[in-house]
């Protein structure tokens, strides 16, 4: 069964710091790996999408890796800003493409 | 242009009663459809998906069942709701593997 974690649980950094999320999932036979973002009491948004034959994709200051053999994968996040402060999820969607497995997220808050 | 619809977004209930809350896709035809909660400091956890009519999956074993009784319209249910049921349930859509997800429900059980 595919089970994803995310380290680290909650980070706090002052404005203006380049960061790094982590996501680890125990089965590679992925369909395609996402990072989402949830502002609280709120649905959630999708950031980037990596196919599994893809190595890493880049929105703006976002920039996510893929390493499927080794079960891994980072955002980047670069010059933050308060506004970025949320809770960041990492999902799997398994090679059915039908079953998201999501991790339990890391809590973001960037201080100005 | 697709969309999906989730309500109520808020909803307090007592220990005991039922629970009905709905989600409607507009704009596309047989999506995959799940439902999602996240409790208190916890992440997502999958309840149900369906890949067709009255087709559902479960996930985790609990009080809440899920219906389909058309192509876009994807219910949850309980008859007797607990405390543990408390927390903020999404409704997702999919066709392709990119998952779209309604505003979310948040449940308080009192």
């Amino acid at each position: 069964k595919q089970e994803v974690t995310q380290i680290p649980a909650a980070l706090s950094v002052p404005e203006g710091e380049n960061l790094v999320l982590n996501c680890s999932f125990t089965d590679s036979a992925i369909y395609n790996l996402q990072w989402f973002r949830q502002d609280p009491g709120k649905g959630l948004t999708s950031l980037l999408l990596i196919q599994s034959s893809q190595r890493e994709q880049t929105s703006g200051r976002l920039n996510a890796s893929l390493d499927k053999s080794s079960g891994r994968s980072t955002l980047y996040i670069a010059a933050s800003q308060p506004g970025d402060s949320a809770t960041y999820l990492c999902a799997v969607l398994d090679n059915y493409g039908q079953n998201f497995v999501f991790g339990p997220g890391t809590r973001l808050s960037v201080l100005p | 242009s697709q969309t999906i619809h989730q309500w109520p977004a808020t909803l307090v209930q007592p220990v005991g009663s039922p629970l009905s809350l709905e989600c409607t896709v507009e704009g596309t035809s047989n999506p995959n459809l799940y439902w999602y909660r996240q409790a208190a400091g916890r992440g997502l956890q999958l309840l149900f998906y369906s890949v067709g009519i009255g087709q559902i999956s479960s996930e985790v074993p609990q009080n809440l069942s899920a219906s389909r009784p058309q192509d876009r319209q994807f219910i949850l249910s309980s008859k007797k709701l607990l405390l543990s049921d408390s927390g903020f349930y999404l409704c997702a859509w999919s066709l392709t593997g990119f998952p779209f997800f309604g505003q979310g429900t948040r449940l308080t059980v009192v």
